[in-house]
């Protein structure tokens, strides 16, 4: 069982926008700003996609966006692309050094 | 451009050992904290190892604590992962990475494949 915890499976047509959610605890996602989504293709490893809750690496597509409250991250996808077809993790910065993960969602652009 | 590519993983028997590598390039490794991560087939991502740019601090999640030990030479960019009393539930993929600031994963390798049956 992950720490975070997030849905299975999202879904959305080209051109809409999806929302994930990623739900911890004051220990990890409601006590430190240290939210972190990636993207993975199948077969593929991992890419950073958004740091620090809303931040974004260079190269990311302002389409997608990351916001916080309380002890709930969410990842916003506007725009849906093809491409965007991917699973997507949350992190979190936890107590005690610790970084945890949610279970991933299975994003399908229908 | 940045790249890190694992290597060393293979079929072991359980309670065997084995050492992975990373070789990274494109960035000055020492200016870095680095960190292993694993993805068991079909499952979601842990993030159980990282080392400090100097070698001197290193994170174990308790699910490799005692067995694994992570290192780094920074003269070879290089950066390791020794485990000991490897277990069927040690199967995975696992990946290297750069560690940017506020604990977020910035660079990826491709991973490596390391399975633990008899």
């Amino acid at each position: 069982q992950s720490a975070l915890t997030q849905p299975p499976s999202a879904s959305g047509s080209p051109g809409q926008s999806v929302t994930i959610s990623c739900t911890g605890t004051s220990s990890d996602v409601g006590g430190y700003n240290y939210v972190s989504w990636y993207q993975q293709h199948p077969g593929k490893a991992p890419k950073l996609m958004i740091y620090e809750v809303s931040k974004r690496p260079s190269g990311v597509p302002d389409r997608f966006s990351g916001s916080k409250s309380g002890n709930t991250a969410s990842l916003t996808v506007s725009g849906l692309q093809a491409e965007d077809e991917a699973d997507y993790y949350c992190s979190s910065y936890a107590n005690s050094d610790n970084v945890v993960f949610g279970g991933g969602s299975q994003l399908t652009v229908l | 451009q940045v790249q890190l590519v694992e290597s060393g993983g293979r079929l072991v028997k359980p309670g065997g050992s084995l050492r992975l590598s990373c070789a990274a390039s494109g960035f000055t490794f020492s200016d870095y904290y680095m960190g292993w991560i694993r993805q068991a087939p079909g499952k979601g991502l842990e993030w159980f190892s990282y080392i400090s740019t100097s070698g001197s601090t290193m994170y174990y999640a308790d699910s490799v604590k005692g067995r694994f030990t992570i290192s780094r030479d920074n003269a070879k960019n290089s950066l390791y992962l020794q485990m000991n009393s490897l277990r069927a539930e040690d199967t995975a993929v696992y990946y290297c990475a750069r560690v940017r600031g506020s604990y977020a994963l910035g660079y990826w390798g491709q991973g490596t494949l390391v399975t633990v049956s008899s």
